[in-house]
């Protein structure tokens, strides 16, 4: 079974600029998350989509973050301006909706703030 | 404040020399402790989920345990493979609908060949 995929895998930009990236979740799972993780800390929940409605988005930056999934499939995070404090790695993860099963990531787009 | 504290930050093994990873955790009524491997530049790979105390689930040199009130991720015998960062998280039933982890800083495992 092919994992969560995600684009790009780096990006580099100056401070008020934007970036978008781009997830696309393992077949099947109606449930979609966005976590960023800043080095040496633990993912952070940003967003969770339940088909093509949000779940959770307490902790999303809201004044600068946005994130859309149309159809219930793919999705894309974006961050206009960006400040330097979100240099980090943003993770995409997926599950099936049932809140016992796993979260299955991938690898991220690594996010430097210059 | 549902919360995720592990320990130690990092450790250093040789290879051969079993130890345990330690995660303690606060949380308004658990819904799953999860287990997660990340590599470096990787994303965190699935390991466990354990749903109540005295629980235990084992994969290759790994045995995971739990508690109310802390989880032991146990390696034994470990290669230079397992080398990677353990991540433990928490999901609680704060929130309803919503199935957010709760991650701790992880602990960063060196095993030497």
């Amino acid at each position: 079974e092919a994992g969560v995929a995600q684009s790009p895998r780096y990006k580099i930009i100056e401070k008020r600029q934007s970036v978008a990236f781009w997830c696309n979740p393992i077949s099947g799972h109606a449930t979609l998350y966005w976590y960023q993780q800043i080095l040496g800390q633990g993912p952070k929940l940003l967003i969770q989509f339940q088909n093509n409605g949000v779940v959770d988005d307490s902790q999303l930056p809201k004044d600068r973050f946005s994130a859309e999934r149309l159809k219930g499939v793919d999705s894309t995070l974006k961050i206009q301006p960006a400040k330097l404090e979100d240099s980090a790695v943003y993770l995409c993860a997926s599950s099936h909706p049932d809140s016992y099963q796993p979260q299955h990531f991938g690898d991220g787009t690594r996010l430097s703030i210059l | 404040e549902d919360q995720v504290t592990q320990s130690p930050e990092a450790l250093r093994l040789q290879e051969g020399e079993s130890s345990s990873l330690n995660c303690s955790y606060t949380v308004s009524g658990l819904r799953g402790l999860f287990w997660y491997r990340q590599d470096p530049g990787k994303g965190p790979e699935f390991l466990f989920t354990l749903y109540s105390a005295g629980e235990e689930k084992e994969k290759e040199r790994l045995k995971a345990t739990l508690t109310k009130k802390e989880s032991f991720l146990h390696i034994t015998a470990p290669k230079p493979e397992d080398s990677a960062t353990y991540l433990c998280a928490v999901r609680s039933n704060y929130g309803g609908a919503t199935n957010k982890l709760i991650f701790g800083t992880g602990t960063l495992l060196a095993v030497q060949p």
